[in-house]
């Protein structure tokens, strides 16, 4: 089945560990991007990837890296959670970046940083 | 000021109303807007996307911009316990991609 898959499902984590949440997609879509989900912020834009080998930053880039080796995968990294990393995180993708294009979520990550 | 901003709700309204959600932005550049829908522990998904100013009706929903107020809004009529969801509004500028803070709804059988 096409679409976005993320693992892990959810997470528990102790302060001061490293994370890397998992985002695969099988549509060959050249864009994907990086959410976290707070109650009262909404989605906010973390990172993005308009093609494989690119990067750029979002909203909330603190803290967080990215890279895009392949089109496919786009792998997002805590080096040293702290607990305000507590969220829910969302990769998307579209067919081509720019404003005007459809954003297909997965399923997302629930994490939890003590 | 946040450049997108969403009444959170949440709205709890009988099966078979008319309901309006609505959003409003404050930069201009912004041309393309969107809703997605998200039901509990899912992700979003997209429900409407305008472009220009107007109305576009897609079933029983609505969606209707108005540029020179900047000001959003989606309408759903007749109004289903399946449409229990949150909703939220989208625009996007060059590389900012900009979600409101989404408005829970409840429709009650």
């Amino acid at each position: 089945i096409a679409g976005i898959t993320q693992a892990p499902t959810s997470q528990i984590l102790a302060a001061g560990r490293r994370m890397t949440l998992r985002c695969t997609q099988d549509m060959r879509h050249n864009a994907m991007y990086w959410y976290r989900q707070d109650l009262g912020l909404g989605l906010r834009l973390i990172h993005y990837s308009n093609t494989a080998g690119t990067t750029g930053k979002g909203e909330v880039p603190d803290g967080y890296s990215v890279s895009r080796a392949n089109t496919d995968d786009f792998p997002l990294t805590l080096a040293s959670a702290v607990p305000s990393q507590t969220s829910v995180y969302f990769c998307a993708s579209s067919v081509l970046a720019g404003e005007d294009n459809e954003q297909f979520f997965g399923p997302g990550t629930r994490l939890t940083v003590l | 000021q946040k450049e997108v901003e969403q009444d959170p709700g949440p709205l709890s309204v009988p099966e078979g109303a008319i309901v309006s959600l609505n959003c409003t932005y404050s930069n201009s550049a912004f041309q393309y807007f969107m809703w997605y829908r998200q039901y509990s522990r899912k992700g979003p998904e997209l429900l409407m996307y305008t472009y220009s100013s107007g109305n576009k009706e897609d079933g029983r929903f609505t969606a209707q911009v108005d540029k020179s107020s900047k000001y959003i809004s989606l309408f759903i009529r007749d109004s289903q316990p399946s449409d229990s969801a949150t909703y939220l509004c989208f625009t996007s500028g060059t590389y900012k991609y900009i979600f409101g803070t989404g408005t829970r709804l409840k429709v009650l059988a």
